[in-house]
Formats: structure tokens, C-alpha cells, sequence
């Protein structure tokens, strides 16, 4: 069975303070995607990558990086999280056209 | 004029019913369109794609409207377990296959 997994479900941190976001995917999918959902806006595409160690941007990436040394493996990065990065962050991989989700992280940024 | 844009919502039916979705789209070179259905605080999961002569699984039938750039979900006899955000979704054909998602229509169906 597909499964994508994140590594936390609820986050809180601090203004400032540096974040990771772990994804892992146990499909051998070359595609991978870090997409915010926040109401009203719907889904809006941070970064992807289609291979290890390579890594492209989406729609709104200011404010965050992404790290791919494994296959398996995308981390988001929070440099210095802001309060605006308060969001539910999901993790996606791809097979052709359909997109598998992680069960998402829900960040607050205090 | 945003890539994907769709009626909020929500869309309350009595169950039995049948409701009807849309969604238009921008860029006339899309060559892949798809319906996810998101619950409250889940992850998006595939429904169904949406292919040049309609597909139909069950209760639900979706249509593409290339000349007029829409997409369609129909939901006959509606459930209460049908309750939920259907997101729109389109491959934009642009390089990497960008998938663009739609804000998403809500649906309430109450007994």
C-alpha cells in the first residue's frame, strides 16, 4: 500500500527559530512536492524535486528550503520561521499523473 | 484570471440528491484534469481522473469541456459519508507537469 508519512502532526515553534519538515515515501517515486494549504487559497506549490539532489521552485518558495539526499526523503526548511509560515504543510509524492499526500503538519508560529 | 478556479461553496443537498460541480480552467494546453476529495483535516486523495470521453465509477460521473475549459463532477444519490472538499485539479502541461489545485467546492449532505 502507498504511504507517504511526515514527521509530525502538530508543530509549535517560535519566531526565529529554525524548522524541519520531514517527508518519507516508500514508493520509489522520483517526484516529490512540498505544497501550504491555507483557507481560501488552497494548495500553493513550495518546491519540488523530480530527483535526488535536485530540487526546483514552485509558486512561493521565499522564506523556506528543501533538502533531497535520499530518494525517499524530502525535508523542508524553515530558515527563521515567521508567523505568516502558520499553515498545514503537505508532502507529496508522484506516480504519472496522481499525487500521493502525507497526513500533513500543522505548524503554528508564535 | 487564477489556473484553476472553483465555486466554494458549500453546497448543502439533502441526501439522495444529486449535485453537480464545476470547474474552469485557464490554460487550453492542459492535457490531464482530476477530481480529489479532501476531509476535514486529511490529506487530498485521488477520486477520479477525468478523461477526453467522461469517466464514470459508481455514484459519481466526471466530464471535460475542452472548448469551454471546464471540468465537471456529478454525484448521484448522494451519501452523508459524501460530505466533504472536492478539489479540482489540472495538469498544466507546462515542463515539469505541474499539477494545479483548485481551492476546492464543499460539499454538505445531511440526512
Amino acid at each position: 500500500d502507498v504511504k507517504v508519512t511526515q514527521s509530525s502532526r502538530y508543530l509549535v515553534k517560535r519566531t526565529g527559530e529554525k524548522v524541519f519538515l520531514e517527508c518519507v515515501q516508500d514508493m520509489d517515486h522520483e517526484n516529490m512536492f512540498w505544497y501550504r494549504q491555507d483557507p481560501g487559497l488552497g494548495l500553493r506549490l513550495i518546491y519540488f524535486s523530480y530527483d535526488v539532489k535536485m530540487k526546483e521552485k514552485g509558486d512561493i518558495p521565499e522564506g523556506y528550503s528543501v533538502s533531497r539526499e535520499k530518494k525517499e526523503r524530502f525535508s523542508l526548511i524553515l530558515e527563521s520561521a515567521s508567523t505568516n509560515q502558520t499553515s498545514m504543510y503537505l508532502c507529496a509524492s508522484k506516480a504519472w499523473d496522481e499525487q500521493y499526500f502525507g497526513p500533513g503538519t500543522r505548524l503554528t508560529v508564535t | 484570471r487564477k489556473e484553476v478556479e472553483q465555486d466554494p461553496g458549500p453546497f448543502n443537498v439533502p441526501e439522495g440528491a444529486t449535485v453537480a460541480f464545476n470547474c474552469t480552467y485557464s490554460n487550453s494546453a492542459s492535457q490531464s484534469f482530476f477530481w480529489y476529495r479532501q476531509d476535514c483535516r486529511k490529506e487530498p486523495k485521488l477520486l477520479m481522473s477525468v478523461y477526453s470521453s467522461g469517466n464514470e465509477d459508481g455514484r459519481f460521473t466526471a466530464q471535460l469541456n475542452r472548448a469551454s475549459q471546464y471540468i465537471s463532477l456529478l454525484i448521484r444519490d448522494s451519501k452523508l459519508s459524501d460530505s466533504a472538499t472536492y478539489l479540482c485539479v489540472v495538469n498544466m502541461n507546462t515542463g515539469f507537469q505541474k499539477l494545479v489545485f483548485g481551492t476546492g467546492t464543499r460539499l454538505l449532505v445531511s440526512p
